[in-house]
């Protein structure tokens, strides 16, 4: 069936580091692929998404390429800040329904 | 635009009780969702539906029903609650389309006792 895998946290990093957040997905055809935010207190909100093959999401500074060969979707930015701490999720988009699978979540907190 | 709306924000009942979550949209989206957030489970889908008057069951429906009798409105029913329905709801909207996003609300913490 289809699942999502996210590396486990917390991740605990000093600002302006480099951060890198895994994810792996299992799926039957091509989906689209998604990475949501959820700051404190807050529902989720999208960050990013690919729908194909080597696409690249972008915004806020953060990244994430579509990897087919390697079924990753890896969560990338440069220099991180205060204000990034928060969790993030990978998700899968299900076309039935336009279902999203989800993985378990990483909390990333971002240290001055 | 108010977006994704919940009531309440959050709630306790005792084992046995019973109680509606209401999810409300302003976006006129046609699809929409109710999840469960557990720690380290990730969000898992309840119900949702894709269109007024239909729902459908998701990964975790057991212990929950759903009804969808106006599109803006989504109603995630607990008839007789337990323990292990103690969690943070989230309710989501979105609209037709392949990739479209969906949109979410702030939640609601249930506690069961």
């Amino acid at each position: 069936g289809n699942s999502v895998t996210q590396m486990e946290g917390p991740v605990t990093l000093s600002e302006e580091a480099f951060l890198t957040i895994n994810c792996t997905y299992t799926a039957t055809g091509y989906p689209s692929l998604f990475w949501y935010v959820q700051y404190p207190g807050e529902g989720l909100q999208l960050l990013l998404k690919a729908t194909k093959a080597d696409d690249k999401g972008s915004n806020k500074g953060f990244e994430a390429t579509y990897r087919k060969e390697t079924t990753s979707f890896h969560l990338e930015k440069g220099s991180v800040q205060v204000s990034d701490s928060a969790v993030y999720f990978c998700a899968l988009l299900y076309n039935q329904g336009g279902k999203l699978i989800f993985g378990q979540g990483t909390e990333l907190s971002v240290k001055p | 635009n108010a977006g994704v709306t919940q009531t309440p924000k959050f709630r306790v009942l005792k084992t046995g009780q019973s109680m509606t979550l209401l999810c409300a949209q302003d976006m006129n989206h046609e699809y929409m969702y109710w999840y469960r957030q557990d720690p380290g489970m990730g969000l898992r889908l309840i119900h949702y539906s894709v269109g007024e008057g239909t729902t459908a069951k998701g990964e975790v429906p057991d212990g929950y029903n759903v009804s969808r009798l106006k599109k803006q409105n989504f109603l995630l029913g607990l008839e007789s609650a337990a323990p292990s329905q103690t969690s943070v709801y989230f309710c989501a909207s979105r609209t037709q389309g392949r990739d479209n996003e969906q949109f979410f609300g702030p939640g609601t913490r249930l506690t069961v006792l």
